[in-house]
């Protein structure tokens, strides 16, 4: 089977750093997915790691550890606008679906 | 804007009818994914077609069919509803089938059942 933890919550003010944590469990392993979702909207791809290692695309970075079952996105100088939650997926053992955790709303403040 | 256009935005039924949801992926994607987010569960996998094939199945109940059709658009019927079946169903759309390609996600439909 496969499990997904996120925290549920997370504040932060304006022009702070924010790291939202995700470990998981999975029988297999296809990469790892960050997508944002504003409440009521569609989810937006953020990133995608497959390997060990770093991925920055300006003001937001992804974190991944195979060996660890643990990835972490890294969101700087927040903005207002970057109050949403935030998902982490991992390909099911297949390559096809993507598997979401619940999930982390994230509240910026000013 | 991702490109993928669902219909309706908004359904409203009520418990033991039928509804088709209906998905356009973005022009040049092959694979067409339906997903169901409700408050409790969170995202859930429901089924995927890429180029008119099943190609793989979540936890999608016997209820529910889906197809893709030849200009690749695609439908779920879900049928003899249930209130547990009031949700937000999305779609999602990918280049092909290849495990590092980032699904699209459309902007949903939102089942209520009453």
């Amino acid at each position: 089977g496969q499990n997904i933890d996120q925290p549920t919550e997370m504040t932060a003010t304006e022009g702070a750093i924010v790291q939202i944590n995700c470990t998981y469990q999975t029988s297999g392993f296809n990469g790892l997915f960050w997508y944002q979702q504003h409440a009521g909207e569609a989810p937006t791809f953020l990133s995608y790691n497959v390997l060990d290692g770093l991925e920055e695309k300006g003001r937001f970075s992804s974190f991944l550890s195979r060996s660890k079952g643990y990835s972490y996105l890294l969101l700087k100088e927040l903005q207002m606008k970057d109050s949403a939650s935030y998902l982490c997926a991992v390909k099911n053992q297949a390559g096809t679906a993507l598997i979401f955790g619940k999930g982390t709303t994230l509240s910026v403040s000013s | 804007d991702s490109g993928v256009t669902q219909t309706p935005k908004h359904l409203i039924t009520a418990t033991g009818q039928r509804v088709t949801l209906r998905c356009s992926p973005r022009s040049g994607d092959l694979s067409v994914y339906w997903y169901q987010q409700s408050l409790d569960q969170g995202l859930q996998f429901l089924i995927h077609y890429y180029n008119g094939e099943e190609r793989a199945k979540g936890n999608i109940l016997e209820r529910f069919s889906a197809q893709q059709f030849p200009d690749l658009h695609s439908e779920l019927n879900l049928s003899s509803l249930e209130l547990g079946d009031s949700a937000l169903y999305f779609c999602a759309s990918s280049v092909g089938a290849g495990v590092d390609q980032p699904q699209h996600f459309g902007d949903g439909t939102r089942l209520s059942i009453l």
